[in-house]
Parts: C-alpha cells; structure tokens; sequence
C-alpha cells in the first residue's frame, strides 16, 4: 500500500513569490494534517481536514496560507506571497479518523525563501 | 487546554545502555499519547500509542512507555540502546477522542546520540 504522497521534495523561491504543496493521503483515510516544521523543533499543526471540512485551522496564518481539499481526497497548501520566515518543512499527515489513531506522515516539502 | 513539554533537547548514551526519554503533558480531559521517531531525512514514524487502555505500552523497536496520570508523564525507555536508535524524538498529546475539537500537539523533540 502506498504511503501518504507529497510533492515537490524541495523548492527554492525567492521572497514575495506564491509556492504549492501538494499532498495525496492514504487511501480510505479521512482525515488530513498539514504540519510545518521548523529546524529543530517539533511539528506545528497548521489545518486539519475531516473529509472536506477544515475543523481546525486556528494556526493557519490566514492572511497568506490557504488550503483546500475540493474531493476529500488529495488537498493543497499555498503560500502567497512567501516571506523569508516562511522557509521550513511542510509535513502532510493522514489518519483513519481524529483523535486516537495513528497519523502516517509523508516525507514532506524542504521549503526556502531566498 | 493542553501542552506537552519533552525535557532534554538532547540525550546521549552508550551503546548497549538503557534509554530514557522524557515526557510530561497537560490536559484537560484523559488525553491520547503518542512517541514518533524522526531518522535524518526520513518521515516520521510512531513508536507506540497510548489511549486509556494498558498504561504499560510496547511499542517497535524495543522502546515502551508508562502511563503515569498521578505524574502527567509518559517517558520512552529502551533496555539497551542500538546505534540504529540515533534520531529525533517527539511526544505527541491529542483529544479529546473522537472530537472534532481534539487538538494535537507535538512536543519539542529530544535527539538521541548513541556512543560507540
């Protein structure tokens, strides 16, 4: 069985250009995470999908990140315009459903802005 | 509201010594936790999971975890540690179960060095 699929691996923008992350879950999964994780810390959630739904999305910084998961399935991560503390890993996680059950991480997008 | 703190940012061992990593949360209501393991440039991996059933969890690998509510501590030990254990290591805290309010939150990390 295929694990959770992201692309691209890495990508190297300059300051005030958009960028994309994208991010196909396993199958049969419902729910997504998007995670940013910055050198040498621990995964901060950014969105959390139940399906279509966003349910959390509290530490998405809103006015330059969006997301969205149209079919339930694979979902998008942008950033508009990308600022230089924006360079980090974007981890795309999926699970059988919220709360107790085990998230299988993708290996994520080595993001920098130059 | 809850949080999660890992205590060391970095612990170093001999090979063939016992692992300690350690972990306290907070939490409002009987929380799930979870241990992941990150190798350099690899994806994380889950250790083991707790979620109210046996406090004592085993988990890949060799490593388990207690339960201890009266402490709010869920620490990862391993009996003997191998050279391929050097990684990064997160406490994950999330609930309520079954919630869609359930939050997540990963602790710091802790870089485990194992010495020759």
């Amino acid at each position: 069985e295929a694990g959770v699929v992201q692309s691209p691996r890495y990508k190297i923008i300059e300051k005030k250009q958009p960028v994309a992350f994208w991010c196909n879950p396993i199958s049969g999964h419902n729910t997504l995470y998007w995670y940013r994780q910055n050198l040498g810390q621990g995964p901060e959630l950014l969105i959390r999908y139940e399906n279509e739904e966003a349910v959390d999305d509290s530490q998405l910084p809103k006015d330059r990140f969006s997301a969205e998961r149209l079919k339930g399935v694979d979902s998008t991560l942008k950033i508009q315009p990308a600022e230089l503390g924006d360079s980090a890993v974007y981890l795309c996680a999926s699970s059988l459903e919220n709360g107790g059950n085990e998230q299988f991480f993708g290996p994520g997008t080595r993001l920098t802005v130059l | 509201a809850q949080s999660v703190t890992q205590l060391d940012s970095h612990v170093s061992v001999s090979e063939g010594t016992p692992v300690l990593l350690r972990c306290n949360y907070s939490s409002s209501y009987s929380p799930s936790l979870f241990w992941y393991v990150q190798h350099p440039n690899k994806g994380l991996q889950l250790l083991l999971k707790y979620t109210s059933a046996a406090t004592l969890v085993k988990g890949i690998n060799g490593f388990e975890a207690e339960f201890k509510k009266s402490e709010t501590s869920f620490h990862l030990t391993k009996p003997s540690a191998h050279m391929s254990d050097a990684a990064e290591y997160f406490c994950v805290v999330s609930g309520p179960e079954g919630s869609s309010a359930s939050k997540i939150i990963f602790g710091s990390g802790t870089r485990l060095s194992i010495r020759p």
